[in-house]
């Protein structure tokens, strides 16, 4: 199994551009979520799915979209990039949804928005 | 909103030492989890530890929680070089999907 897979590892926009992150895992998790991480603030959490075509906010959600279509993929887009959102980005799953259990995380995207 | 926050400094000893770090949250958690993060890669799950025990083992980590503090700690014991990472706690409380990260703590192993 591939586990969580992320693409890309490294991208580079400019202000104003979107984009897709994407993630896939091969493990039939019900829970995917997408977390950034940023110098000094930990980990924070973008959205989150408890399964197929249920999506929920986290704590940062403003300036992202998520949507689950399939229990394998849970893309994240950036509809308007900023400088702010300049962060490396995490995908996680886990199989239980109603208590959360141990997650797996992908390797990460790093994003850099000029 | 941030739950786990790990005591923020810096750990730096020599291989064979101990480690400890600390946790403490703010409110009433279902779980508590630690995950091992190596440069440039993502988490990596450790041990979870449920609202109602307050010891657990794996391998050379031990980890504890004391609910009446709201707080948690990781022992490492006979570090080694490759245990050089950031660790981070996460709380999930009861009744919500989501898993709260602290801001970790780096240890580094000297060998």
């Amino acid at each position: 199994n591939a586990g969580v897979t992320q693409t890309p590892k490294f991208q580079v926009l400019k202000t104003g551009q979107s984009m897709t992150l994407q993630c896939a895992q091969d493990m039939n998790h019900e829970y995917m979520s997408w977390y950034r991480q940023d110098p000094g603030m930990g980990l924070r959490l973008i959205h989150y799915s408890v399964g197929a075509g249920i999506t929920d906010q986290g704590e940062v959600p403003n300036g992202y979209n998520v949507s689950r279509s399939t229990t394998e993929d849970f893309p994240l887009r950036l509809l308007s990039a900023a400088p702010s959102q300049t962060s490396v980005y995490f995908c996680a799953s886990s199989q239980r949804p109603k208590e959360v259990s141990p997650l797996h995380f992908g390797n990460g995207t790093r994003l850099t928005v000029t | 909103s941030q739950q786990g926050e790990e005591d923020p400094q810096a750990l730096s000893i020599q291989e064979g030492e101990n480690a400890t770090m600390n946790c403490s949250y703010k409110t009433s958690i279902n779980n508590l989890q630690w995950y091992r993060q190596n440069s440039g890669r993502g988490l990596v799950h450790l041990i979870l530890i449920r609202s109602n025990e307050r010891e657990k083992h794996s391998g050379r980590l031990r980890v504890t929680l004391d609910t009446s503090k709201k707080s948690s700690s990781l022992l490492i014991t006979a570090s080694r070089a490759a245990d050089t990472a950031s660790y981070f706690c996460a709380t999930n409380s009861y009744g919500n999907n989501r898993l709260a990260f602290g801001k970790g703590n780096q240890v580094v192993v000297i060998p």
